[in-house]
């Protein structure tokens, strides 16, 4: 079956690193996403990896990849107070095919 | 206006009433996704349109919840005789799928928040 785990909730202080993990199920999995989401905002997609990479990285944001053991993080370097949010990881086996979602990791910075 | 829009914003009914939400894509996009996301969870998939017609509706819960896309653009997602456990956020995304492009990135709408009472 297909699905995504990931922990509901993660604070950290303001410039820490946040690290976010999910793992997931399905082996046919080829996108692997984060996704944003804030208050009254609607959902915004931050990243994604192909499943034949182990690493990305943009900017502030590391997504890391262990395919095996199907687990997927996504680093925040230098949190500032604008990355409180809720963080979904999210897969699809193809970009056209349904993704599938996590409950989502709500992020909250403490000064 | 350049994304995807969903009308209306926010829908109050009451339960045993239908309902009809409606998703209108980027233009040109050619792929169109329903989701619903509850309170606290993420976006479940309800149902994909490639053109006019369903390519995956294996997200449909029950035979309450029908959509269409008569002309491939506009989508309106149907649910009959509303339950309160319909209550949800309404998801629409659009994709412009095809051709020899690597990655299709499905853009989300804000999303129409039903309230069954």
């Amino acid at each position: 079956g297909e699905d995504v785990e990931q922990s509901l909730f993660l604070s950290v202080r303001e410039g820490d690193s946040s690290v976010i993990n999910c793992t997931y199920t399905d082996s046919s999995s080829t996108y692997l996403y984060w996704y944003k989401q804030e208050p009254g905002a609607g959902l915004q997609l931050l990243t994604y990896i192909f499943s034949n990479m182990d690493m990305k990285q943009d900017q502030r944001l590391t997504v890391l990849l262990n395919k095996k053991d199907k687990h997927l993080s996504l680093r925040i370097a230098d949190t500032q107070t604008g990355d409180s949010a809720i963080y979904f990881c999210a897969e699809s086996r193809g970009s056209a095919s349904k993704i599938i979602f996590g409950s989502g990791t709500r992020l909250s910075i403490r000064p | 206006g350049a994304g995807v829009s969903q009308t209306p914003s926010n829908k109050v009914t009451e339960k045993g009433k239908y309902v009809e939400l409606r998703c209108d894509p980027i233009s040109g996009h050619t792929a169109l996704y329903w989701y619903r996301q509850s309170l606290g969870q993420g976006p479940e998939f309800l149902i994909y349109f490639q053109g006019t017609g369903a390519a995956d509706d294996s997200g449909l819960p029950n035979d309450r919840f029908f959509a269409v896309r008569p002309e491939g653009s506009v989508s309106t997602l149907k649910i009959q005789r509303t339950e309160r456990g319909d209550s949800a956020v309404y998801l629409c995304a659009s994709s412009l799928v095809g051709g020899r492009r690597f990655y299709n990135e499905q853009f989300f709408g804000p999303g129409t928040r039903l309230t069954v009472l």
